[in-house]
């Protein structure tokens, strides 16, 4: 069973720290990644896509891809208090067929809880 | 990024009564979207892929003759939630991929209440 795992936390920083996410996958053959964001009572907002081993900046955020070790992660730098949300890591395993090839994995999400 | 809507925001309805739920892609084509729900303090659980042109594909232990999902158009797909009761009460999610960013966008959620 291809699988998504992160730490539920709650993992709380104090603003303008670094706020370090993770996430782990199971299916070696994964294509895409990608991380949401979901404030509380609200649908989940796309933060970052990565494809490729290495590092992908966008503003305060850095995503990190490590296919070898089947690894993900989101670092947000400067941390403000806006950024608390809970924060979902999603996988495409790909192999599949017409639409079904873009159906996400998703992680449990990791709650972030940056204090002023 | 590109846009999806849905349609209504919020809805209270009474037991037994049937809902539907629009999903829209406003500025791109989508052939396939996705329906997820949502329970408090849960996370996302993924109800059914909807085809345009063909039938959706039901996650397993999903009723597909409770929850009937039409894929009416390109940019339209529809989730009826028939003879609704309490415990279908929850927060409904679309999403649909743009196929050459191969990223998924998320509608705004639809919150069922059943009275």
């Amino acid at each position: 069973q291809k699988e998504v795992e992160q730490n539920s936390g709650p993992l709380s920083v104090p603003e303008g720290a670094i706020a370090s996410l993770n996430c782990t996958y199971s299916d070696r053959v994964s294509q895409s990644f990608f991380w949401y964001r979901q404030y509380s009572g609200k649908s989940p907002e796309l933060i970052m896509s990565i494809y490729s081993n290495g590092d992908k900046e966008d503003g305060r955020f850095t995503a990190q891809l490590n296919k070898a070790s089947q690894y993900v992660s989101l670092l947000i730098r400067d941390s403000q208090p806006s950024d608390s949300a809970t924060y979902l890591c999603a996988v495409n395993p790909g192999g599949g067929s017409g639409g079904s090839n873009y159906k996400l994995t998703f992680g449990k999400g990791t709650l972030l809880t940056v204090n002023p | 990024g590109a846009v999806v809507s849905q349609h209504p925001s919020r809805v209270i309805c009474k037991s037994g009564t049937s809902v539907k739920i629009e999903c829209r892609s406003l500025d791109f084509q989508a052939t396939t979207m996705f329906w997820y729900r949502q329970f408090p303090k849960q996370s996302l659980m993924l109800m059914a892929t909807s085809n345009e042109g063909s039938k959706a594909t039901y996650e397993q232990g999903v009723e597909k003759d409770k929850f009937l999902i039409n894929h009416a158009s390109l940019t339209l797909s529809t989730l009826t939630v028939t003879s609704a009761h309490p415990e279908d009460s929850s927060f409904y999610i679309c999403s649909a991929p743009h196929y050459t960013t191969d990223t998924q966008y998320f509608g705004p959620g639809t919150r069922l209440t059943v009275l």
